[in-house]
C-alpha cells in the first residue's frame, strides 16, 4: 500500500531560519507522483509541486526547494529564510499513480516565529 | 489559473435540515471533483470521488444515502449533507482534478459547516 510518514508533528522555527519538512513514502510502483500541499490557518488547501517519480532533478521555485531522492523514497522540502507567513500544515501526500485520489497523513505543523 | 470556488464558505443550520454546499472550477474543466473533511486539528478524510455524468465513489465508512453527491457539469458539483446532525459539523473542501496531461487536484476554500 502507500504510505508516507512525515516524521516531524511540529516544528518551530524563527523567521529567516531554514527549515527542512521531511517526506519518506512506501511504494511497489515504479511510476508514480508525489505531491507537497500547504494548508494556512484559512484552510484552504495551496498546491506546492507534483514530481514524476522519473524526474529526479531537484526542483526550486523561490524560497522553496525540493529534494527527491528515489534511492531513500524521499521527497523532501526546505523552505529557505522562512517568514510567518510560511506558518501552515504542510501534507505530503502518499505516492499515487497518474489520475488516482488523493489521500493525506497527518501532515507537519510548522510555526515560524517573529 | 486553476481555481476553484466554494459556496457558501460557512453554514449554520439546525439539527435534521440539508445542506448544500456547491464547488466550482472557475477556469477549466473538471471531468473528476473529490470531496474531503476535516476536523479541527485532524487531516483531510477524502469522502468520495465524483465523476461528471456518473456516480459518485464513495470511501469505506461514508454514507452515501447521507452525503449526495451530484456533478451535473464539467464545471460544478454539489454535496448535500442531509438530516444534519452535530456531529456532521466540520470543514468540508472539495477538490477539481485538472486533467490534460495533469492530473494536479486544486482545492476550495473550503465550507465550515456547523450544526445546532
Amino acid at each position: 500500500a502507500q504510505k508516507v510518514t512525515q516524521a516531524q508533528t511540529e516544528i518551530s522555527v524563527v523567521e529567516k531560519e531554514d527549515v527542512t519538512l521531511d517526506c519518506v513514502y512506501e511504494t511497489r510502483d515504479t511510476t508514480y507522483y508525489l505531491f507537497w500541499y500547504k494548508q494556512p490557518p484559512s484552510g484552504e488547501l495551496v498546491f506546492l509541486i507534483r514530481r514524476n517519480s522519473f524526474d529526479e532533478q531537484n526542483e526550486i521555485s523561490g524560497r522553496y526547494s525540493w529534494n527527491f531522492q528515489k534511492s531513500t523514497s524521499s521527497f523532501n522540502f526546505t523552505i529557505t529564510a522562512s517568514q510567518v507567513v510560511d506558518s501552515a500544515v504542510y501534507f505530503c501526500a502518499p505516492p499515487v499513480l497518474y489520475g488516482n485520489k488523493l489521500v493525506f497523513g497527518a501532515g507537519t505543523i510548522l510555526r515560524v516565529k517573529s | 489559473g486553476a481555481v476553484v470556488s466554494q459556496h457558501p464558505s460557512w453554514v449554520i443550520c439546525k439539527s435534521g435540515t440539508s445542506v448544500k454546499i456547491e464547488c466550482r472550477s472557475l477556469d477549466f474543466q473538471a471531468t473528476t471533483m473529490f470531496w474531503y473533511r476535516q476536523f479541527p486539528k485532524q487531516s483531510l478524510m477524502l469522502m468520495a470521488t465524483s465523476n461528471e455524468g456518473s456516480k459518485a465513489t464513495y470511501e469505506q465508512g461514508v454514507e452515501k444515502d447521507k452525503f449526495l453527491i451530484n456533478h451535473a457539469s464539467l464545471t460544478l458539483s454539489t454535496l448535500t449533507v442531509t438530516s444534519a446532525h452535530p456531529e456532521d459539523s466540520s470543514f468540508y473542501i472539495c477538490s477539481a482534478r485538472l486533467g490534460g496531461g495533469t492530473d494536479t487536484q486544486y482545492f476550495g476554500p473550503g465550507t465550515r459547516l456547523t450544526v445546532l
